[in-house]
Order: C-alpha cells, then structure tokens, then sequence
C-alpha cells in the first residue's frame, strides 16, 4: 500500500517569513495530493491540493508544487502569519470509484512566532 | 451546501463496554463516507470508507466495525473497547464516483478508561 513521509515534524518560523513542508509518497499511481490544516482541538480543513497532471498549484500565499518522478510533494506557506500556527497534514490517494483512500503523513506542527 | 455531523462530541467509556458512533451528512446524495483515527499527536488512519448503502470496505483489521444503513448515514461500532481505542474519531466524505476533495466531520472524542 502507499506510505506518506513528512518532514519536519516541527516547524518554527518568524512571522514574515517562509515555510516549506515536503512529504514523500511510495506508489506510483497515486494521483491526488492534498494539504490539511489542523488547529488544536478541531477537525482538519483541506487548504490546497494538487493532481498528478499539475506541477504546480498557488492560493494566495500557499502553494503546492509536485515532482512525479521523485515522487514527493511540497507546501509553501509565505509571509507567514500567528493564524498559520497549526498541524499540517500531506496526504495521498489513487482515486477510484472504490472511493478516495487518503495515506497521510505524520504532520508537522508550525509555530509562527510574531 | 454540504453539512457533515458527528455525534457525540465527546466520550468517557470503560474497558470493555460497547461503543457507537454517528456520522451523518446533508446536502448531498450518495455520497463516499470515511472513518479515520487520530492516535494523541498523530497523524490520521483510515478504518473504513462506504461508497454506498451496505458497502464497507475495512482498512485496519481490529475490533471495531462500521455500518451504513441510510445512504447519509455511517456508524462506527465494537462491541468491547479497548484502551488503545482512546482517540479523535473523524468521519469523512466525498462526492460520489471520481470526486477528489474530501471534508471532515468535527469529530468524536474518545477515552477509554
């Protein structure tokens, strides 16, 4: 099956300043590659995602930028701000009609400091 | 627009005592439904999904199982908790067929004691 690997598992930044967060995925056939933001205590919101046909996909100030052939994934967060302290979460399917089975990735906790 | 509840928000169980969690979701037809779990501090595993009425596809084999007897409706059952059972029980969907985003319910807390 698909195993996720995210790294950091911790993140510290200067509000202002950049993060980036790189997960990695094993299974070829995986083609759908969502972000999840959890705050403390609530339910993870989807905040990006990208599929197997797209490099790269912007929001505002996050971006996720996919390499198929390496088989990893990343999420960048600029001008970070106090509100995006939180746990982050990659994930990865293979979409099917048998439903979206998402492997996620351990998280990484963002703290931004002011 | 799309509504996902869970119920109850929060549980106290003892070891060995029965269990029974609810996810139900508005403003959609047939939808993908998904249980996940998050041990403390960890990331989220999925224990079942349902792309239809009595379809139940297990992912982590364990005393827990689950059940769709309405097309809205996903329940999450054992009949003896155990203690590693503790964490956030979340119930997910998706649109049917080829449909990618899938949103979270606000989750079930639960401790076994």
């Amino acid at each position: 099956g698909e195993n996720v690997e995210q790294h950091p598992s911790t993140l510290s930044v200067q509000e202002g300043d950049s993060a980036v967060i790189k997960c990695t995925y094993s299974d070829s056939a995986s083609n759908y590659f969502p972000w999840y933001k959890q705050e403390l205590g609530k339910r993870p919101q989807l905040i990006i995602d990208i599929r197997s046909n797209v490099g790269e996909k912007k929001d505002q100030r996050i971006a996720v930028t996919l390499n198929k052939t390496a088989k990893h994934f990343s999420l960048h967060i600029t001008e970070t701000q106090p509100e995006d302290s939180a746990v982050y979460f990659c994930a990865a399917s293979r979409l099917s009609t048998a439903g979206n089975k998402l492997t996620f990735g351990g998280g990484t906790r963002v703290l931004v400091k002011p | 627009s799309q509504t996902i509840h869970q119920w109850p928000a929060t549980l106290v169980q003892p070891v060995g005592s029965p269990l029974s969690l609810e996810c139900t979701v508005e403003g959609t037809s047939n939808p993908n439904l998904y249980w996940y779990r998050q041990a403390a501090g960890r990331g989220l595993q999925l224990l079942f999904y349902s792309v239809g009425i009595g379809q139940i596809s297990s992912e982590v084999p364990q005393n827990l199982s689950a059940s769709r007897p309405q097309d809205r409706q996903f329940i999450l059952s054992s009949k003896k908790l155990l203690l590693s059972d503790s964490g956030f029980y979340l119930c997910a969907w998706s649109g049917e067929g080829l449909s990618y985003e899938q949103y979270f319910g606000p989750g079930t807390r639960l401790t076994v004691t």
